[in-house]
């Protein structure tokens, strides 16, 4: 089985610029989470989808957002970038239960020049 | 939310050598995990682990739920052990939080030969 893929790995944009990143859970997962690592901050949680509806939502502002389609593909936007915007931004797909185990793609790694 | 503690933040061995990571967590958890994070940012599941005993290898893990702390040992390590290793719990008690997990500041692990 297919681990969880995020696209593009690696992007340079602007301040003041948008940018999406992809996610494609693992076949079967319906529920997608994504997170930014910054070595300052950590492991920070963004926000979580599950069969097209955001179930959980982190401490981030209305920047970030992001959508899931059908086939629980997930999407995030950041707009209006920011230098400290800049992180490895990771996705994790699950069943889509309290108990699941949570497993990561290979991330990808935002620099706002 | 739950907070999490992990120890020690760094950890240098010699390889062959053993050690013992812990994580502290704040309430109780029905979902508890540890990951190691390779050097181009990918995590990587080790253990879902809420309580009890699990072995992998030269790796096990201990989860005393009562007590509410982790342990992760690594026995015999070897350079490619090297690393940052994480736990994660669910950011608040209660199993509503799905795909939303907090994370540890974590362990960084130098395994030298």
């Amino acid at each position: 089985k297919a681990g969880v893929t995020q696209t593009p790995r690696y992007l340079i944009k602007t301040r003041g610029q948008q940018v999406t990143l992809s996610c494609s859970p693992i076949s079967g997962h319906r529920s997608v989470s994504w997170y930014q690592q910054t070595p300052g901050q950590g492991l920070q949680f963004l926000f979580e989808y599950f069969s097209e509806t955001q179930r959980n939502k982190g401490n981030f502002p209305g920047r970030f957002s992001g959508r899931q389609f059908s086939n629980s593909r997930s999407e995030m936007n950041v707009s209006t970038l920011e230098l400290g915007d800049s992180a490895l931004y990771l996705c994790a797909s699950g069943l889509g239960h309290s108990t699941d185990t949570q497993y990561f793609g290979p991330g990808t790694r935002l620099t706002v020049l | 939310g739950i907070q999490v503690e992990q120890s020690p933040p760094d950890l240098i061995l010699q390889e062959g050598a053993n050690s013992t990571l812990r994580c502290n967590f704040s309430d109780s958890v029905n979902n508890l995990q540890w990951f190691h994070q390779n050097p181009w940012g990918q995590l990587i599941n080790l253990f879902y682990i809420p309580s009890g005993t699990k072995q992998n290898g030269r790796l096990s893990a201990t989860t005393v739920a009562t007590e509410r702390y982790s342990l992760l040992y690594i026995s015999s390590s070897q350079t490619t052990d090297s690393g940052v290793y994480f736990c994660a719990v669910p950011r608040e008690a209660g199993g509503t939080s799905y795909g939303k997990l907090t994370f540890g500041q974590g362990t960084i692990l130098t395994v030298h030969p």
